[in-house]
């Protein structure tokens, strides 16, 4: 399968503990994107990379979070002190960066924050 | 944050019946996608439209990119039970972010 693929696909956390999402875009894709996506809402726009440099953040991304792409193939997702506020869906997508630029997205890790 | 305006919310629909959804922006889109989620999986793409008043199908979907770039629908023909799912429409503009509306949930009745 050459899609994106994350890890993991869940994860269920404490509040104030931190927890980590890995990413892997297709293959060649310089590309890569984070969402977060609530229930019954679509993906909002978190952050994205090109090759590894950070080019874009939200307003959403709080000081809690941290996105890396040390070599510009896979990316890391970090949380820190958790909320419950955070328990959302995790999006990850890549894309060749074309001018047509076609985002294609992985499955997801769901987190729930208790 | 910002969000496209999706309707209808929710359709319910014999098999075999056709299905339209849409989507309207106030602000202008240069890329249009649409993509397709089911529960606990990512969206996956179905369509994109990369020009004002274009027209793409794939198999039984077709979808327009409005001629004034803030709106776009997307048809079903002939839905089959597996159609079932959630759509979401999506815009691009000059920024490489994507903008989201609120999904339609499809829900099919053989």
């Amino acid at each position: 399968d050459t899609g994106v693929s994350q890890d993991p696909r869940h994860k269920i956390t404490k509040r104030g503990q931190n927890v980590t999402f890995r990413c892997d875009p297709i293959s060649e894709h310089n590309r890569l994107y984070w969402y977060r996506q609530t229930l019954g809402q679509g993906p909002e726009f978190l952050t994205y990379f090109q090759n590894e440099a950070q080019l874009e953040k939200s307003r959403l991304l709080s000081d809690r979070f941290s996105a890396e792409r040390p070599k510009g193939s896979f990316s890391t997702l970090e949380i820190q002190r958790t909320e419950q506020g955070d328990s959302a869906m995790y999006l990850c997508a890549s894309s060749w960066g074309l001018a047509s630029d076609t985002q294609y997205f992985g499955p997801g890790t769901r987190l729930t924050v208790l | 944050g910002q969000q496209l305006n999706q309707s209808p919310q929710s359709m319910f629909i014999q098999e075999g019946e056709d299905v339209s959804m849409n989507c309207t922006s106030s602000s202008i889109f240069n890329t249009w996608l649409w993509y397709k989620q089911e529960p606990g999986e990512g969206p996956v793409l179905l369509i994109a439209l990369y020009k004002a008043g274009e027209l793409t199908s794939n198999g039984r979907l077709t979808a327009q990119f409005g001629i004034t770039r803030k709106d776009s629908f997307l048809n079903i023909s002939a839905s089959i039970p597996s159609d079932v799912g959630i759509y979401f429409c999506a815009g691009r503009n000059a920024g490489n972010m994507l903008t989201f509306g609120g999904g339609t949930r499809l829900m099919v009745k053989p």
